[in-house]
């Protein structure tokens, strides 16, 4: 069965601190999706990322990064230089490949950067 | 504002009573979709339509829960007999769905937030 998993209830760093939110996933299928969306106290989700699972290589945007691990099922998201903007709620989630592209959402970790 | 919409915002209401929510996808997207996030979760899949066809319900979507997309344009979630487990926040989403360029983004609405009293 598909599952996401986001050990971190909630984190709390101190702004220009770096910051790593885990994610652990379960899948049977070899072709899935992992993303990363971020939920700000507006309550929007804004989608950050979408990794296909054929793809591992990591990747940087700006202040954020994305480690695939295929071997550990892990897709861990790092917030370098974090900034009290980035306070927000992060769900980790999985979409398999020919089921219809619903989405599976981790509870999420809610982040609070503190000035 | 070319981005999903939903109404109302926010719908408080006494339990027993019947509500109704409306989702307005991206003018182009054929695919819609209905979450529910309950608080401290991460959101859940109810429903998706494929144009105007509703091709998957989740076991979440009880008797009293139904979906609508008349047309292939906007859709409604309408929630009969609320019941204070009902008191949630309803996302809806929409893409392009699947297609020879691979997976389409979702992209969310600002959801309804429904209180049950």
């Amino acid at each position: 069965a598909q599952k996401v998993t986001q050990a971190q209830t909630e984190i709390s760093v101190v702004e220009k601190e770096d910051v790593t939110l885990d994610c652990v996933y379960e899948t049977r299928d070899t072709t899935y999706y992992l993303f990363w969306y971020k939920q700000p106290p507006s309550g929007e989700l804004v989608f950050l990322i979408r990794r296909n699972s054929f793809d591992e290589q990591n990747e940087i945007s700006g202040r954020y990064s994305w480690n695939f691990q295929k071997s550990t099922s892990s897709f861990n998201f790092t917030i370098t230089a974090s900034q009290v903007v980035d306070s927000a709620v992060y769900f980790c989630a999985l979409s398999e490949l020919g089921r219809d592209d619903k989405i599976i959402f981790g509870k999420g970790t809610r982040l609070h950067i503190l000035p | 504002d070319t981005g999903v919409s939903q109404n109302p915002r926010h719908k408080i209401t006494k339990r027993g009573q019947n509500v109704t929510f409306r989702c307005d996808p991206i003018s182009e997207h054929n695919r819609l979709y209905w979450y529910r996030q309950t608080l401290g979760q991460g959101p859940e899949f109810l429903t998706y339509f494929q144009n105007e066809a509703q091709l998957e319900k989740s076991r979440l979507l009880s008797d009293r829960f139904s979906a609508e997309r008349p047309k292939g344009s906007f859709s409604t979630l309408e929630i009969q007999r609320t019941e204070q487990g009902d008191s949630a926040m309803y996302l809806c989403a929409s893409s392009l769905g699947q297609g020879p360029g691979g997976y389409y983004e979702q992209f969310f609405g600002p959801g309804t937030r429904l209180t049950v009293l």
